[in-house]
């Protein structure tokens, strides 16, 4: 069955960066897309960017364009997001989840929770 | 503010039914561009309940059905169930935005 696993909590200070790994099993990694979608607490769910599983070609969104970068390992079916110069509002449950906006997400990562703190 | 409107919440008693309207613009829903839907149990993934409109993933039971029309979409639940109580997210794909997906900004479901 497909399972996209995520890696832990993670707690950063202000100015750091943050990687978050999604290692997919359960299908052809390199034939679907995957996309990154935030959460901070109490509020709705917020899409951050995508990356073409069959090219490597991502898209972001304005709100942190120029802070994350996605990237695969297809060798180990793994998906990174890596956002730099975080600060408090950066503090949510950050999900990777297989699809793109146009078909839907229909599976996701369990979520890991990034807290932003002095 | 997202540019997909939902109301904040819905309730119903068991076995009733209810929907859950996603008011967007014609520049996205109007113009064409597919919905999803998705459920959100408390402290869980969000999951896909609806896709490219119409369509129920399998294992989405058939009490979920959703519409579009005009400007707006509309997710319905009938024969509600106590763990239907959810937080509930229309989504849609524009390339003419700041990114390509675009979530409404939930309606919380209470079961009565």
């Amino acid at each position: 069955q497909v399972q996209l696993v995520q890696s832990g909590v993670e707690v950063k200070k202000p100015g750091a960066a943050v990687k978050v790994s999604c290692t997919a099993s359960g299908y052809t990694f390199a034939n679907y897309d995957i996309s990154w979608v935030r959460q901070a607490p109490g509020q709705g769910l917020e899409w951050m960017g995508w990356i073409s599983g069959e090219n490597g070609d991502t898209n972001y969104a304005q709100k942190v364009q120029g802070r994350v970068t996605l990237t695969t390992d297809t060798s180990t079916s793994t998906a990174y997001m890596e956002l730099t110069s975080l600060g408090p509002d950066d503090t949510a449950v950050y999900y990777c989840a297989r699809g793109a906006a146009a078909t839907g997400y229909h599976y996701w990562g369990q979520g890991t929770l990034v807290t932003v703190s002095s | 503010q997202s540019v997909l409107t939902q109301p904040p919440s819905v309730s119903g008693a068991p076995g009733q039914r209810v929907t859950i309207s996603c008011t967007g613009r014609s520049s996205n829903i109007g113009a064409g561009y597919d919905v999803n839907w998705y459920q959100q149990l408390p402290g869980a993934a969000p999951k896909l309940l609806i896709y490219n409109n119409y369509n129920r993933p399998s294992g989405v039971p058939e009490r979920f059905s959703a519409s579009k029309s005009g400007t707006s979409a509309s997710l319905a639940i009938i024969g509600l169930q106590a763990e239907d109580e959810a937080d509930y997210y229309c989504q849609f794909y524009d390339i003419n935005l700041s990114g390509f997906g675009v979530f409404g900004g939930g309606t919380k479901l209470t079961v009565l």
